[in-house]
């Protein structure tokens, strides 16, 4: 079955700190992941993809297939990281061929603290 | 930049109402998702469409209806609203099957 874990529901950390938000994945194919983010008061929206192998506000997340995780990292945490975390995972294959629906992890709520 | 916009932030209504949730978009995408939030729950899917009068159920549909009339409008009905649809709906569109998400704000829908 396809399934997206993130173990942590919520994850308190202080500024400065390095941060990691655990993903784990189960897929028997070649899956495309993704971390979104929800900011307070403001829409979930893309924070990254692992195709796209970048890092966006000093996150990175590498895609581990031996592992089947794809963890969200950053070296020092700012209080302005403080959101809703989701990663999600693209291998829902239709009768077309195409991948169409994501699998969403339950998220994890970052705090970062002063 | 992409706009999603949900037609109401907060929203009250009584048990048994018929309720519209409306999302418009404004990119010409293909395809349209209706998800709810909960606590605890994550993201799940209620309903999606790939193109203009097609629609099919995601992993939660008991007690919904969508309409997708026109490209960019794409609206969930409550048939009958009851408590246990108290939630976070939040309406998603994207360009093709390979492009990423682009969420609305969110509906917060109270059912008394």
């Amino acid at each position: 079955a396809q399934r997206v874990t993130q173990p942590e529901k919520l994850l308190s950390v202080f500024k400065g700190a390095p941060v990691e938000l655990k993903c784990n994945y189960s897929y028997s194919g070649s899956p495309e992941l993704f971390w979104y983010v929800q900011y307070s008061r403001q829409r979930l929206q893309l924070l990254l993809r692992h195709i796209s192998r970048e890092s966006i506000k000093g996150f990175t997340a590498d895609l581990n297939k031996g592992e089947t995780s794809f963890h969200l990292k950053k070296p020092f945490a700012q209080e302005e990281d403080s959101a809703m975390y989701y990663c999600a995972l693209r291998g829902v294959v239709d009768n077309a061929g195409n991948n169409r629906k994501l699998i969403w992890g339950l998220g994890t709520s970052l705090a970062v603290n002063p | 930049d992409v706009k999603v916009t949900q037609s109401s932030r907060y929203l009250v209504k009584r048990t048994g109402e018929k309720v519209f949730l409306e999302c418009v978009q404004d990119m010409d995408h293909e395809n349209m998702f209706w998800y709810r939030q909960d606590p605890g729950l994550g993201l799940r899917l209620i309903y999606f469409s790939y193109d203009v009068k097609m629609k099919e159920k995601g992993d939660i549909p008991e007690g919904y209806s969508v309409s997708r009339e026109k490209k960019e409008r794409f609206s969930l009905i409550l048939e009958s609203a009851s408590t246990n649809q108290t939630s976070m709906y939040l309406c998603a569109s994207r360009e093709s099957y390979n492009s990423p998400l682009h969420f609305g704000n969110g509906t917060r829908l109270t059912v008394t």
